[in-house]
Parts: structure tokens; sequence; C-alpha cells
């Protein structure tokens, strides 16, 4: 079956430090690949998507790059913020939107 | 534009109390699916619905019930609440199409004494 692996937290950074949450995944066909953030107490938003491969998703300055020949929908950010510490999910949903499948979850906390 | 709405936030039970869950969606989709939080656990996906009359079983389905009588609510019901149970509950919706994302309401914490 389809499945997520993410690199185990927490991840503990400084302000303006660079990010990389590895994700990669096992699914049959092509999926669409997502990536969540939970902040403390609430939901889970989306942070941004790719469907297809070599797609690039981006928002609020973090980035992933869709990579079929390595299975991986790595999360980065340049610099990232007190704000930034969070809860984050990478996901994915096979074909026919009925199978959305999560990773563990990587939690980040960025000190001042 | 409300989104997914649970309720309540917050519920502490005690074990063998039944109890349902709401939530209801304004979105006009077609699937929404119910999921469990614990520590480590990541996202488990408890029970699933991808159209009125029609429900089906996730990961961890033991001890919940759902039944979907509308395309907007999709209750989640314990029939006999275990300590076990204790956990943050999400419910999503989504359309039906693999591109597109889920979208989540604020969870309820449920602890069972």
């Amino acid at each position: 079956g389809n499945s997520v692996t993410q690199m185990e937290g927490p991840v503990t950074l400084s302000e303006e430090a660079f990010l990389t949450i590895n994700c990669t995944y096992t699914a049959t066909g092509y999926p669409s690949l997502f990536w969540y953030v939970q902040y403390p107490g609430e939901g889970l938003q989306l942070l941004l998507k790719a469907t297809k491969a070599d797609d690039k998703g981006s928002n609020k300055g973090f980035e992933a790059t869709y990579r079929k020949e390595t299975t991986s929908f790595h999360l980065e950010k340049g610099s990232v913020q007190v704000s930034d510490s969070a809860v984050y999910f990478c996901a994915l949903s096979d074909n026919y939107g009925q199978n959305f499948v999560f990773g563990p979850g990587t939690r980040l906390s960025v000190l001042p | 534009n409300a989104g997914v709405t649970q309720t309540p936030k917050f519920q502490v039970l005690k074990t063998g109390q039944s109890m349902t869950l709401q939530c209801a969606q304004d979105m006009n989709h077609e699937y929404m699916s119910w999921y469990r939080q614990d520590p480590g656990m990541g996202l488990r996906l408890i029970h699933y619905s991808v159209g009125a009359g029609i429900t089906d079983q996730g990961e961890v389905p033991n001890g919940y019930n759902v039944s979907r009588s509308t395309t907007e609510d999709f209750p989640l019901r314990l029939l006999s609440a275990a300590p076990s149970q204790t956990s943050v509950y999400f419910c999503a919706s989504r359309g039906l199409t693999g591109d597109t994302e889920a979208f989540f309401g604020q969870g309820t914490r449920l602890t069972v004494v």
C-alpha cells in the first residue's frame, strides 16, 4: 500500500537557519504530494503541493520539488523564522482521490 | 466561508460512555474522513466516506461508527468509550480528484478517564 516516511524530529534551529525536512514515499501510479503544517492547538493547513513529477510547490518561502526518480518531496526554506515553529506533515493522494496518506510529522522549533 | 466545523473542541468522558463528534462542511465536498492524532503516530484514518450513504473503514476503525446521510455532515460515534480512545480527532473534507487538497477542522481533544 501507499506510505510516507519523514525524518524523525524534533528539529531545532536558530532563526535564519536553512531548513530541510526529508520526505520519501511509496505509491503506485502517479500520486499528488502535499506538505501540511500544524501550528500549536490548531488543525492542519495546506502549505504547498505538487501534482506531477518535477513540479515545484512553493508558499511562504517554503519549497518542495516532486522527484519521481527518488520518490521524494523534501521541504526546504532558506531562512526560518520563530513563527515557523510547528509540526510539518508530508502526505500523498492517489490518482482517485480516495486514499490520503500522512507521514508521522516532524516538529520544528525555531529559537530566536 | 466556514470550511470544516467540528464540535465540541474539548470533551471528557468516563469509560463506557457514548458520544458523537460532529463534523460539517460547506464546500460540497464528496469525500469526508476522520483521523485521530496521537503523539509519535501522526494521523491515522478511522473512517471515510466518498458520498452520502457510502462509508468505509480506514486504518483504525474499531470502537467507532460513522454515517453519511447528507453531503454536509459526517458524525463520528464512540459507542462505549475506552481510555485508548483518548486522542485528538480531526475531520477533513476534499473533492474526489487526486490533486485536490484536504481541508481540516480545528480538532476535538477527547479524554477518556
